[in-house]
């Protein structure tokens, strides 16, 4: 089976940084995904990583880890507008080409 | 390119009532699949579809739930009889192909169960 964690909430201040982690367990990884999704609406895809490393897009960057099971979403300069719930989902061989989702981080940007 | 359409968007149903969900997906993505998502948790995946032949529905209450893809291209999921912890958004996603590119979700359909 799949498990995945990532913390329930996190709070920063406009113009920060703040980096959100996942840990996950499965046993056919095939590739890593975080999603933006606001209060009400649909996720939005933000970064996909497959291989080792560092994924830098703008104002937000993923790192994964295979072997520790590990990922992070960083986000910088942060805005209002980056309140949001983030969603680590991962992507098993033995799950298709379905994504396990974690719970979420629910992050909260105050001025 | 038009992105995945939902409806309705809202329902509020009494328990043992029946619901049903339309989705239609991005134009030729092959992939769909229907996701529940209780407040303050992930999206949770129900069914998955291959053209119009499921792939996985191991996570579908099948007592209560049903799904159908006809025609390969509309989907509908329908809960019948409803409980009160169906609750939840109901979110469908479409994919490009096999390999999950272009993986998009609709605004979904949030259920209230009464």
């Amino acid at each position: 089976g799949q498990n995945i964690d990532q913390p329930t909430e996190m709070t920063a201040t406009e113009g920060a940084i703040v980096q959100i982690n996942c840990t996950y367990q499965t046993s056919g990884f095939n590739g890593l995904f975080w999603y933006q999704q606001h209060a009400g609406e649909a996720p939005t895809f933000l970064s996909y990583n497959v291989l080792d490393g560092l994924e830098e897009k703008g104002r937000f960057s993923s790192f994964l880890s295979r072997s520790k099971g590990y990922s992070y979403l960083l986000l910088k300069e942060l805005q209002m507008k980056d309140s949001a719930s983030y969603l680590c989902a991962v992507r098993d061989h033995q799950a298709g080409t379905a994504l396990i989702f974690g719970k979420g981080t629910t992050l909260s940007v105050s001025s | 390119e038009a992105g995945v359409a939902q409806s309705p968007r809202y329902k509020i149903i009494e328990k043992r009532q029946s619901v049903a969900f339309w989705c239609n997906p991005i134009s030729g993505h092959a992939t769909l699949y229907w996701y529940q998502q209780i407040l303050g948790q992930g999206p949770k995946l129900l069914i998955q579809f291959q053209n119009n032949g499921v792939v996985d529905d191991s996570q579908l209450p099948k007592d209560r739930f049903s799904a159908e893809r006809l025609k390969g291209v509309d989907s509908t999921l329908k809960i019948q009889p409803a409980k009160l912890e169906d609750s939840a958004v109901y979110l469908c996603a479409s994919s490009l192909d096999v390999r999950g590119y272009g993986y998009t979700f609709g605004s979904g359909t949030r259920l209230t169960v009464v």
